[in-house]
């Protein structure tokens, strides 16, 4: 079936270091793929999101290309601040259904520190 | 704006009771799904619903139920409230398309404990 596999948290960085939170997907069709953010005592929020390979979404900084060859949807930013820490969550949207249902990975913390 | 809510935002039952969880959407969305927060589980789909009178049973769906009578509410009930269930809620919803690519946006989530 269809899942999402994420990296592993939780995740602490100095201000302005370099992000990857590895994501990696199985799908039969073509999914969409998705990076929400989740602030503390929020819901989730749509961050990125890419359609089809090798598309590239991009939002506040942050970036994650569709790999196709290689099943996945890493999210980078290139210097990270004190306000990005957050949950991350990849998801995947498959339209076998015709209603898109989303599939989310656990979740990875970031913490960032001054 | 449009918007979709959840009620209440904090709950503590008792083992055994029946709790109902709203969930309100003014944007108009086909789509509405539960989800269920938990460390090291990330979301699990418990229902969804592609419409009026559509439901649909997801990964964890056991123990609870949903009844979709218009478009904009997708009420989720704990038959019989258990502590397993204690966790964190979510409702969202998205607009159909045949193509994927849609977004989905999610209410503030209610935090139910069963004790």
């Amino acid at each position: 079936g269809d899942s999402v596999t994420q990296m592993e948290g939780p995740v602490t960085l100095s201000e302005e270091a370099f992000l990857t939170i590895n994501c990696t997907y199985t799908a039969t069709g073509y999914p969409s793929l998705f990076w929400y953010v989740q602030y503390p005592g929020e819901g989730l929020q749509l961050l990125l999101k890419a359609t089809k390979a090798d598309d590239k979404g991009s939002n506040k900084g942050f970036e994650a290309t569709y790999r196709k060859e290689t099943t996945s949807f890493h999210l980078e930013k290139g210097s990270v601040q004190v306000s990005d820490s957050a949950v991350y969550f990849c998801a995947l949207s498959t339209s076998q259904t015709g209603a898109n249902n989303l599939f989310f990975g656990t979740g990875t913390r970031l913490t960032v520190i001054p | 704006d449009a918007e979709i809510t959840q009620s209440p935002r904090h709950k503590i039952t008792e083992t055994g009771r029946q709790v109902t969880l709203a969930c309100h959407q003014t944007w108009n969305h086909n789509n509405m799904f539960w989800y269920r927060q938990d460390l090291g589980h990330g979301l699990r789909l418990i229902h969804y619903s592609y419409g009026v009178q559509d439901t649909n049973k997801g990964e964890v769906s056991d123990g609870y139920s949903v009844s979709r009578s218009n478009t904009e509410d997708l009420p989720l009930t704990l038959e019989s409230a258990a502590s397993s269930q204690t966790s964190v809620y979510f409702c969202a919803s998205s607009a159909f398309r045949g193509q994927g690519a849609t977004e989905a946006f999610f209410g503030q989530g209610t935090r139910l404990t069963v004790v």
